[in-house]
């Protein structure tokens, strides 16, 4: 069974910081999506990553795959209040199949 | 405006009263995903779709059902709901390979079953 795991899953950072969430995945995959959900909302792309040492950026935030290592991480820049969201790792196997982490749920205070 | 519809975005319910949740995309995608999202546990999928009369289960989908009898609509059916399937509900599409499988997600349904 495929299992997903992000870290941490909850995240409290100062604006101007910088972090890193981590997502560590069991089987075999080149393909990882970056997902975020504001409060209340549905969720919406972020990233696609569709092979190994991909490296997405979009302003503050930068995605990248290491498919050897079965990691992928989601960096912030100097973060802003307005990132403060969950974020969920996903990763495709077989069949086009989904499997999402448990979600990083990130507050970004002033 | 491309979208995923869910209905209804919020119902109450009681225990074995059989419900439908619909969804429909404008997109011609051919892929269909129905995920129920809970505290601590992220979303979890219950039942998937290919194409027109191509289903398949997920992590988690006893207790429901689905059709595909038309590409842009992919119900999902509860015969006898149970408190457990409390949860809020997601429907979603995309494209298949070999473009990226990126979800277009509906607003959620919220179910509360007493």
């Amino acid at each position: 069974e495929l299992k997903v795991e992000q870290n941490p899953l909850f995240l409290s950072m100062q604006e101007g910081k910088n972090y890193t969430i981590y997502c560590n995945y069991s089987t075999t995959s080149d393909r990882l999506y970056w997902y975020r959900q504001d409060p209340g909302k549905s969720l919406e792309s972020l990233f696609v990553l569709l092979s190994n040492g991909a490296v997405k950026q979009e302003g503050r935030l930068m995605a990248s795959l290491d498919t050897k290592a079965r990691l992928s991480t989601l960096h912030i820049t100097a973060a802003v209040h307005d990132l403060s969201a969950t974020y969920f790792c996903a990763v495709e196997t077989s069949g086009s199949r989904l499997t999402f982490g448990e979600g990083t749920q990130l507050t970004v205070n002033p | 405006e491309a979208q995923v519809t869910q209905n209804p975005r919020y119902l109450i319910t009681v225990t074995g009263k059989k419900l439908t949740v619909t969804c429909s995309q404008n997109m011609n995608h051919e892929y269909m995903s129905w995920y129920r999202q809970d505290p601590g546990l992220g979303l979890r999928q219950i039942y998937y779709s290919m194409n027109v009369e191509v289903t398949d289960k997920g992590d988690v989908p006893e207790g429901y059902k689905v059709s595909r009898k038309e590409k842009r609509n992919f119900p999902l059916i509860l015969e006898s709901p149970s408190p457990n399937q409390t949860s809020l509900y997601f429907c979603a599409s995309s494209f298949l390979p070999p473009g990226a499988n990126v979800l277009t997600f509906g607003a959620g349904s919220r179910l509360t079953v007493l």
